[in-house]
């Protein structure tokens, strides 16, 4: 089966630059969709297919994927971006496939 | 405005049986794939099952196949999720998605419900 493996944690400054992995074989060659799930809520869609952004996600969300790893990106970091973040993937054999997820705080 | 309101959870001894409902609004259910995600306490993300359009083809994750059932009625925009046999390890906030399918390529999960609590304990 497809593993995803995310860092369990990543800490970063308000206004900072956040870079969030997640690691997979070839995964470059599948499309990597990203989540956010702030504490008590539902996930969010933030990033598809790589790099495309929903309708109402800012800018400061990008994603890239090459190789074994994808990596979200959030720019000018919030308090408000304090969250757990997941990378998703397709897979033939598996199916659907998540990444164990990160915990982003915001110091 | 998307809304996607679960129901149906609670409290249910091993072995038992639940059926969740999804009602949809704000988006065309009968042209949507759908699906079941679950969240165990604590716990990252698990797919459970798949639906397509007209509720031909389902897929499920290996740990609830035979035990689960995920349907649909399109005239109600609602999704269900049978959950018979139910165990221990099968505790987690269960959430209805929109699936984004595009044929042996890639999914994702566009839009989520706020999801339902379902406890199996003695």
């Amino acid at each position: 089966s497809y593993v995803l493996t995310q860092p369990p944690s990543v800490s970063v400054a308000p206004g900072q630059t956040a870079r969030i992995t997640c690691g997979g074989n070839n995964i470059g060659s599948k499309s990597v969709h990203w989540y956010q799930q702030r504490p008590g809520q539902a996930p969010v869609l933030v990033v598809y297919d790589d790099s495309d952004r929903p309708s109402g996600i800012p800018e400061r969300f990008s994603g890239s994927n090459s190789g074994n790893t994808a990596t979200l990106t959030i720019s000018w970091v919030e308090a408000g971006d304090e969250a757990d973040y997941y990378c998703q993937v397709w897979d033939t054999s598996s199916d659907v496939v998540f990444g164990g997820g990160t915990k982003l705080t915001v110091l | 405005e998307v809304q996607l309101v679960e129901s149906g959870g609670g409290l249910v001894q091993p072995g038992g049986s639940l059926r969740l409902s999804c009602a949809a609004s704000g988006f065309i259910f009968s042209d949507s794939w759908m699906s079941w995600v679950r969240q165990a306490p604590g716990k990252g993300l698990e797919w459970v099952a798949n639906i397509n359009q007209d509720g031909s083809w389902n897929f499920y994750v290996d740990s609830v196949k035979g035990r689960f059932t995920i349907s649909r009625d399109n005239a109600k925009k609602s999704l269900y999720l049978q959950m018979n046999s139910l165990r221990a390890e099968d505790t987690a906030v269960y959430y209805c998605a929109r699936l984004v399918n595009v044929p042996a390529v890639t999914e994702y999960f566009q839009y989520w419900g706020q999801g339902t609590l379902v406890t199996v304990s003695s």
